[in-house]
């Protein structure tokens, strides 16, 4: 169990949006730490889509976006697409672990 | 081109040891913090231990604390993951991941993974 939640699963059609939120607390997100989000395609390595909250690296594209507000973050698919099928995590720090690194307990998005 | 290659991955029984490698290329290994990451089959993403690139400093999630120790080796470029006192729920593929940020740390790369299975 994550301190950091996320819905099980989403869904939506290609062309639809659709939000995946990640929840924590006041020894997480709401202490003000930075939240990043990861793609996980079906057997491989995960690969990082948004960091520091909203950033996008090279190569991603603008349909990805990423927002953070109190103790809880948010990733935002536009313009869904086939190839966006995957697991998503988000992942931050917690002052009350060890180690800090922590990861939430993923997203599994269905494209309809 | 940045390349981080697990190996050392394999069938151990309960109680066992392994250890893993992680050899990186491509980049100024010791200036950068190095983690390791794990996924239970079926499961989530676990952070399991980190290397500290400012002062060489290792952090270890409870679940695995006082049985694994991450390590480095400069010269080799290369990252270890030594694991003693395997039980079935370290079960899982094993990721070496770079490290950046200076406050909270993000994944800018991983490597292919390395499967660990504890089992008799």
């Amino acid at each position: 169990q994550s301190v950091l939640t996320q819905p099980p699963s989403v869904s939506g059609a290609p062309g639809q949006r659709v939000t995946i939120s990640c929840t924590g607390s006041s020894s997480n997100i709401g202490a003000g730490y930075d939240v990043h989000w990861y793609q996980q395609l079906p057997g491989t390595a995960p690969k990082v889509l948004i960091y520091v909250n909203s950033r996008r690296p090279s190569g991603v594209p603008d349909r990805f976006s990423g927002s953070k507000s109190g103790t809880s973050a948010s990733l935002a698919i536009n313009g869904l697409q086939a190839e966006d099928e995957a697991d998503y995590y988000c992942q931050s720090y917690d002052k009350s672990l060890s180690g800090w690194r922590v990861f939430g307990g993923g997203t599994k998005l269905t494209v309809l | 081109e940045v390349y981080l290659l697990e190996s050392g991955g394999a069938l151990v029984q309960p109680g066992g040891s392994l250890r893993l490698s992680c050899a990186a290329s491509g980049f100024s290994f010791s200036s950068y913090a190095m983690s390791w990451v794990r996924q239970a089959p079926g499961k989530g993403l676990e952070w399991v231990s980190s290397f500290s690139a400012t002062d060489g400093s290792t952090y270890h999630a409870d679940s695995v604390k006082g049985r694994f120790t991450i390590s480095r080796d400069k010269s080799k470029s290369t990252l270890y993951l030594q694991m003693d006192s395997l039980r079935g729920d370290d079960t899982a593929v094993y990721y070496c991941a770079k490290e950046v940020g200076s406050t909270v740390g993000y994944f800018d790369y991983w490597g292919q993974g390395t499967l660990v299975t504890v089992s008799s």
